[in-house]
């Protein structure tokens, strides 16, 4: 079975650009989460879906931020406009029957904000 | 609210000796736990979770951890370490009563195999 698959792998890009980070996850898996992974934070989650709908967006970290899930097998997370502070790897993880069940994840986009 | 810690932000161990790598959490309840493994230039993999039951749990590629309530902590450990178990682990607690579900995550461990 495939897995959660991520796009693009690396990105890097000037400030000011806008960022648009791509994910599809595993077939049947009704949350879907999305993460921030750096070395001085660690792992933060931004914000996760159930059944498409955005449950908890307490973790996008700016209103520049947004994320949107408009079927159950695509979501984006959009960075308008990009600062280096931003520069991070960003996961998306998805998982079937509530969140607290065990995660997939997907190998992450590696984000360079210059 | 639910907080983990990971004692060691690096463990180093030489092949074939013991790995022992420690997760301390603390939750109002006996939370959900999960240990997860990230090698280079991916995403975490599932090592092992504990939900309820038997509090020693066994995972892939020989590892093992066992959840101590009195302790508060789920420490992992693998009996001989390979020079292929070097990555980053994750401790990981989801409080699944009166808690938000989604899982809290650990700082992270780094382990270094040297030959």
């Amino acid at each position: 079975d495939a897995g959660v698959i991520q796009s693009p792998r690396h990105e890097v890009t000037e400030m000011g650009q806008e960022v648009t980070l791509r994910c599809k996850p595993i077939s049947g898996h009704d949350y879907l989460f999305w993460y921030r992974q750096t070395m001085m934070r660690g792992l933060e989650l931004l914000i996760y879906f159930n059944n498409n709908v955005p449950i908890d967006d307490s973790g996008m970290p700016e209103d520049r931020f947004s994320a949107k899930m408009p079927n159950a097998s695509f979501s984006t997370l959009k960075i308008q406009p990009s600062e280096p502070r931003d520069s991070a790897v960003y996961f998306c993880a998805s998982t079937q029957g509530g969140p607290v069940q065990p995660q997939h994840f997907g190998d992450g986009t590696r984000l360079s904000i210059l | 609210a639910q907080s983990v810690t990971q004692l060691g932000s690096h463990v180093s161990v030489s092949e074939g000796a013991l790995v022992l790598l420690r997760c301390n959490y603390s939750s109002s309840v006996p939370p959900y736990l999960f240990w997860y493994v990230q090698y280079p230039n991916q995403g975490l993999q599932l090592l092992l979770k504990y939900t309820t039951g038997a509090t020693l749990v066994k995972g892939i590629n020989g590892f093992e951890a066992e959840f101590k309530k009195s302790e508060t902590s789920f420490h992992l450990t693998k009996p001989s370490a390979h020079m292929s178990d070097a990555a980053e682990y994750f401790c990981a607690v989801s409080e699944v009563e009166g808690g938000s579900y989604i899982p809290t995550f650990g700082r992270g461990t780094s382990l270094i195999v040297h030959p």
